[in-house]
């Protein structure tokens, strides 16, 4: 079936520090990614949509210059959370799925753990 | 806006129990519904995908039902066991290909045995 693996599933690093997180399919090509974010207790929220090839789209809330989101190929989209700060510390998880069919697959996720 | 409720929050049963787990939602114009378990510190495991034109499905010791006019959905579980513990998300598809989940809270399901 089909997988996708992210990476690192656990982050700990300084405020201030930028962060990189990659999502790959790994057995299919995906055009479209999807970038989520769970804080303790609540429900996972699509932070944006990332395209392969041209520029991703974010949900309202969610800055842009903030988190940095490349997509330059059909298995690889890269989150890059700039300038760290606590309010950031969550749990990141990628999904996608072949030709943008479902069921959605999702990553193992990255826990991400600003100090 | 598509807003998805699940209730309860928590669960404790003891080990052979079945037991339901509900999901609403506030718009009934869906693509389909997807359950997903969620280990502690871990990413999603889809359990079940109803299409909104299905009214149930079934996998295992797992039925899924949707009444997308009422905007409900239900995960039954039999014959619960210890490994079944973990957080069971209720996710939403508005549209086809190229749209996102809109997810519930989850419920958080523990067995003892």
């Amino acid at each position: 079936g089909a997988v996708v693996s992210q990476h690192p599933s656990w982050v700990i690093c300084k405020s201030g520090t930028s962060v990189k997180i990659e999502c790959r399919s790994l057995d299919f090509q995906a055009t479209t990614m999807f970038w989520y974010r769970q804080f303790p207790k609540q429900s996972l929220m699509l932070m944006a949509t990332s395209n392969e090839g041209s520029k991703a789209t974010y949900e309202q809330g969610v800055e842009k210059d903030k988190f940095l989101i490349n997509h330059a190929s059909l298995t690889l989209s890269t989150l890059t959370v700039t300038s760290a700060h606590p309010e950031d510390s969550s749990f990141y998880i990628c999904s996608a799925s072949p030709r943008g069919e479902q069921p959605q697959h999702f990553g193992d996720g990255t826990r991400l753990s600003i100090l | 806006k598509q807003e998805v409720t699940q209730i309860p929050a928590a669960l404790s049963v003891p080990e052979g129990e079945n037991l339901v787990l509900n999901c609403s939602f506030t718009d009934s114009a869906i693509y389909n519904l997807q359950w997903f378990r969620q280990d502690p510190g871990k990413g999603l495991t889809s359990l079940l995908l109803i299409q909104s034109s299905q009214r149930e499905q079934t996998s295992g010791r797992l039925n899924a039902s949707l009444d997308k006019s009422s905007g409900r959905s239900t995960l039954y579980i039999a014959a619960s066991q210890p490994g079944d513990s973990a957080t069971y998300l209720c996710a939403v598809r508005l549209g086809q290909a190229g749209t996102a989940l809109i997810f519930g809270k989850g419920t958080t399901l523990s067995v003892s045995s």
